[in-house]
This record gives structure tokens, sequence and C-alpha cells, in this order.
């Protein structure tokens, strides 16, 4: 079990909007850089957002990332077909000196 | 451009050993902390260690705890995980990363397949 909690897994229909959570504590998620990652098996993960809310250069702004607290969220706007993949969100914890990502989101456009 | 390219996987018995390389160019390898990270079959990403640009300051994931060490030869632009006494969920793609998640210095390897079974 991670000590980041995401749901699951998050639908919607192409064009539709998606949330996806991130619930952690405030040895972690409440004290550090939040970042999100996009991820089909087998590749390296595609960095989506760093520093809780910037993207890298070349990707959409149909992605952005929020953090309150001890929680972060990550939306996805115009959903496409190519977004279908896993979401997983990452920091470190103070606590436990460890890396911690989230158990992973999976996407599915309807 | 940024390259990192792990090499070492395999196949081993449980108990056995390996040491994966991740070899890095196109960036200051001597002023960037490294991690590595895996995915093992069916599952999420697992952080799994993390060593300073310096190598010192190692920190590990309480599943690999003195099991695995990673270190470094920045004279040889050159990550280093060795795995001992390994387990057959230790079975998984192990990656090499910058994983930079304040500046956004995120670079991976392609990865390097590790199978622990008998």
């Amino acid at each position: 079990q991670s000590v980041l909690t995401q749901p699951p897994s998050v639908s919607a229909a192409p064009g539709q909007k998606v949330t996806i959570s991130c619930s952690g504590s405030s040895s972690n998620i409440g004290n550090n850089f939040v970042a999100w990652y996009q991820h089909l098996p087998g590749t390296a993960p595609k960095l989506l957002i760093y520093d809780n809310n910037k993207r890298p250069s070349g990707i959409p702004d149909r992605f952005s990332a929020s953090k309150s607290g001890t929680s972060a969220t990550l939306g996805i706007t115009g959903l496409q077909t190519g977004d279908e993949a896993d979401y997983y969100c990452a920091t470190w914890d103070f606590s436990l000196s460890v890396g911690v990502f989230g158990g992973g989101t999976k996407v599915t456009v309807l | 451009q940024v390259q990192l390219v792990e090499s070492g996987g395999g196949v081993v018995r449980p108990g056995g050993s390996l040491r994966l390389s991740c070899a890095a160019s196109g960036f200051n390898f001597n002023t960037y902390s490294m991690h590595w990270v895996r995915q093992a079959p069916g599952k999420g990403l697992e952080w799994v260690a993390f060593i300073r640009y310096d190598g010192a300051y190692p920190e590990y994931a309480v599943s690999v705890k003195g099991r695995f060490t990673v270190s470094r030869d920045n004279s040889k632009n050159t990550l280093y995980l060795q795995m001992n006494t390994l387990r057959p969920d230790d079975t998984a793609l192990y990656y090499c990363s910058t994983l930079d998640w304040g500046r956004g210095f995120d670079y991976w390897g392609q990865g390097s397949l590790v199978t622990v079974s008998s």
C-alpha cells in the first residue's frame, strides 16, 4: 500500500474532463514538491507536472495540477484517446526518507 | 541530449545477485542526484533508491533496504545498483532517473528487466 492514495481508475468521454486526486500527509505532500507522471507500462514515465503545478515544455495546458494541504489534484481537460494511460503522483517523504509514488490511476476514454 | 542507458538485467535464481548499471550522458552527471525506480509486472511504479550527486546519503525503500546498494562513479558518469539476496518479488523493470520534482530536470532510461525465478 502506497503512502499516497489515488483512485484506481477514472473515465470520461472524449472532450470531457477528469480529475485525479492524490492524498498524503504532512511528511510528504504537505511539505514537498509534488510531481505527476503519465505512464504506459514498459515505457519510460513522462513528467507532466513538477513543483506542484508547473508544466515542462511540450506538455499541453490541457494538463493542470494543484496542491492544497496534504492533497494534490491533476486535471485533464479536452480528453483524447491518446490520454489513456496510468497516471502517478510522486513526492519525497521526509519522515520515511524515501521517495513515494501513488498507487496509480488508470484513465479510460469512453 | 540527455541519455540514460541501463544495463545488467537478466534472469537470476532466488538468493542470487545482480548489478545494474546506468550510463549517463548529455548533462553534468556529477551535479545531479540520481534514483532507481522499478515496476513489477502488473503493478505500479515503486521508488527504490536515491544517491546524492556526490555519492553521499544513499536512501532505500523498506522493501530493499539491507539487500540493495546504490553507488555511483562520477568519473565514469555511471550509476549502479547492486542487488543481493534477490527474491521473486524483486522481478521488475528497473529504471534509473534524475527524478527532479522541484526543478523538472526529469529524465529516465529505457529500463532494464530483472527476473528472479527458479
